[in-house]
């Protein structure tokens, strides 16, 4: 049974380019939410998509933004990229049942984005 | 908002040491609580839970009781191994989302 899976590992793009991260969750999930980790902190929340639609975001900009797919599948797609967007982006699926709270999410190896 | 406040690391222990990584965190209504790992190069793994006040979450010699009379929910462990050398993640998820606090780099020495 693959677990959640995350492409491109490692990306290395130049401020003001657009990058795009992609997910597998794993299988029986349908949802997938998305983390930044800048080094040496926790990851933060950057937005959960449920039913192809975005359920919940966090303090992140609108240069944030993502897309799921029919087959649970989502991609992260960041805009005009800034120097402090280099960090380790990682993609947790979970299955929406048990209530808030409830869900374990389940977090792929990331994908680590340098700006320069 | 919510909140977790971690002991600021790192921590360095001889193997078979006794563990303990202090956790408490500030959030309306009743979140679930959580401890990832995370070991170099790899993403976040979940290492236990606890849903309610009480609950005692427990995995491969780890232990976690949710106190919610004090807000804490510190990790032990009796004995650490080479191992366990690692960053670990207090987190609480009082909806969907995870809130984490900053990590605990844990370092044990053979």
């Amino acid at each position: 049974d693959a677990g959640v899976t995350q492409s491109p590992t490692h990306l290395i793009k130049t401020r003001g380019q657009q990058v795009t991260l992609r997910c597998s969750p794993k299988s029986g999930h349908d949802t997938v939410s998305w983390y930044q980790q800048a080094l040496g902190q926790g990851p933060q929340f950057i937005f959960q998509y449920y039913e192809e639609e975005e359920r919940q975001r966090g303090n992140f900009p609108d240069r944030f933004s993502g897309h799921q797919f029919p087959n649970y599948s989502s991609e992260l797609n960041v805009n005009a990229l800034l120097l402090g967007d280099s960090a380790l982006y990682l993609c947790a699926s979970s299955r929406t049942s048990g209530g808030p709270g409830g869900n374990i999410q389940y977090f792929g190896a990331g994908t680590r984005l340098s700006v320069l | 908002g919510d909140s977790v406040t971690q002991m600021e690391g790192p921590v360095t222990l001889s193997e078979e040491a006794f563990l303990t990584i202090n956790c408490t965190y500030t959030a309306t209504g009743y979140p679930s609580l959580f401890w990832y790992v995370q070991y170099p190069g790899e993403g976040l793994q979940l290492l236990l839970k606890a849903t309610k006040a009480d609950d005692k979450g427990s995995n491969k010699g780890f232990e976690a009781t949710y106190r919610k009379e004090t807000t804490s929910f510190h990790l032990e462990k009796g004995s650490v191994q080479v191992s366990d050398s690692a960053v670990y993640f207090c987190a609480l998820a009082p909806s969907r989302q995870l809130t984490f606090g900053s990590g605990t780099q844990l370092t044990v020495l053979p």
